[in-house]
């Protein structure tokens, strides 16, 4: 079973923290992804990256920046946390470059007080 | 704004009624995929289309790709509780880069015994 794991299920954080969310993946995936879903928009699209320290952006990704130094891992960085940014952000992973199913990890619920 | 609509956003149906949920793309899309997230979950990959006019069925569902690869269909025969969740579907544009999938906002689905 792949298992896509995120370091913390619920976060706080104070405006203007720096934030580290971290996904880690079991299969070998090259692909990995993160997202944030707000009510009524569905899943957005921050990151994504397809290989150890290769990324390319999604749609939204004013504020954030992500790291990819070993291939199971991909965190997510908020540099300056503002309120807006509170959300659920979930990551996922799938394998190769053809389009295949994602898996997701259980998804951090970030609360930017 | 969302560049894949689902509709409709949510859809109460009483216990052994069909429903049909659409997602509509203004551009061509390259594949969609089918997501259900149950309530506190997280999404779960159900099915992958990738040629045009595809259908394809799992039990009470049935999903269809559009002649146009443009829209997209996910019919529920004989609603059960156990259908109670919120249905994405996700496509890829033909001009975007592969990993750029759009999901659609998503249709909440509630059942009444």
């Amino acid at each position: 079973d792949v298992k896509v794991t995120q370091s913390s299920r619920y976060l706080v954080k104070r405006t203007g923290e720096k934030v580290f969310l971290e996904c880690v993946q079991d299969m070998d995936h090259e692909n990995m992804f993160w997202y944030r879903q707000d009510p009524g928009l569905g899943l957005r699209l921050i990151y994504f990256s397809y290989d150890v320290k290769m990324k390319e952006k999604g749609d939204i990704p004013e504020g954030y920046s992500v790291s990819r130094e070993k291939k199971e891992r991909f965190s997510l960085i908020l540099e300056s946390a503002s309120t807006n940014q509170t959300s659920m952000y979930l990551c996922a992973s799938s394998l190769g470059v053809l389009p295949t199913e994602a898996f997701f990890g259980q998804g951090t619920r970030l609360t930017v007080v | 704004g969302q560049q894949v609509m689902q509709i409709p956003q949510y859809q109460h149906v009483q216990e052994g009624e069909d429903f049909t949920t659409y997602c509509n793309s203004s551009t061509t899309l390259s594949n969609i995929q089918w997501y259900k997230q149950r309530p506190g979950g997280h999404p779960v990959f159900l099915i992958q289309l990738v040629k045009s006019g595809e259908v394809k069925k799992q039990k009470r569902l049935t999903f269809q790709f559009g002649e146009a690869k443009k829209n997209s269909s996910l019919h529920i025969t004989a609603t059960q509780t156990t259908d109670v969740g919120t249905y994405f579907c996700a496509g890829r544009k033909t001009t975007d880069s592969w990993g750029k999938l759009q999901f659609g906002a998503g249709t909440q689905v509630v059942v009444t015994p």
